[in-house]
């Protein structure tokens, strides 16, 4: 089974940008992984922000946009607000095997 | 509107089985697919299967082949999830998922095994 790779932690300055990313270990990630995004804040159901790469929900915050960077599947938070303080999880869809989630990346706005 | 409605809370004990159901309400059962995901105590999200509710074929992801079954019942537009030979490392959160870009989640049920 695949390892997706996410940096376990990152700080953000309120209002500030930052990139996450999900990395695989077969290899780049493509469109064909189909990547998804997730948010959850503690004690919560996760919230699916972005799937297919970079399609949003109609939830979805604008400030959140979705991308393929240097191999990896991205997300990017634009003009960082204290409630986007979470956890996100990465998912990736692999051609004849099962999804896998990444590890998760915790976010600090401060 | 559309919502998943899962069971409640499970105490099991090791090597006994569990069943999850998830409830689906606002929308035509048959038409999406359910992934069910779980989450450990303190831990990531981990996917477990997904099941086709039209014909019923389902997938399981290798960690957990031959101990999870999903079956479907289209009259009552509820999906099942029951996972056997439980362990302490299957204490977790239980979700099922809406496959349409896993826009729909249930509350989630946890099932401890103690």
């Amino acid at each position: 089974q695949a390892v997706v790779t996410q940096e376990p932690s990152l700080t953000v300055s309120p209002g500030g940008t930052v990139t996450l990313t999900c990395g695989s270990s077969t290899g780049a990630v493509t469109s064909a992984n189909y990547p998804y995004w997730f948010q959850q804040k503690p004690g919560q159901a996760p919230r699916t922000l972005i799937y297919d790469t970079s399609i949003k929900h109609s939830w979805t915050p604008a400030r959140f946009s979705g991308s393929l960077l240097g191999g990896k599947a991205a997300l990017t938070l634009s003009g960082a607000q204290p409630e986007d303080e979470a956890e996100y999880y990465c998912l990736l869809s692999y051609s004849g095997a099962r999804p896998v989630f990444g590890g998760g990346t915790k976010l600090t706005v401060l | 509107q559309v919502q998943l409605v899962q069971s409640g809370a499970e105490v099991k004990k090791p090597g006994a089985s569990v069943k999850v159901s998830c409830k689906a309400s606002g929308y035509t059962f048959t038409n999406y697919y359910m992934h069910w995901v779980r989450q450990a105590p303190g831990q990531g999200l981990e996917w477990m299967a997904i099941i086709n509710p039209s014909g019923g074929r389902s997938e399981y992801t290798q960690k957990f082949q031959g101990r999870v079954t999903l079956t479907r019942d289209t009259s009552t537009s509820t999906v099942y999830m029951e996972l056997s030979s439980l362990r302490s490392e299957d204490t977790a959160v239980y979700y099922c998922v809406r496959k349409n870009g896993m826009d729909v989640w249930g509350q989630g049920t946890t099932v401890t095994v103690s």
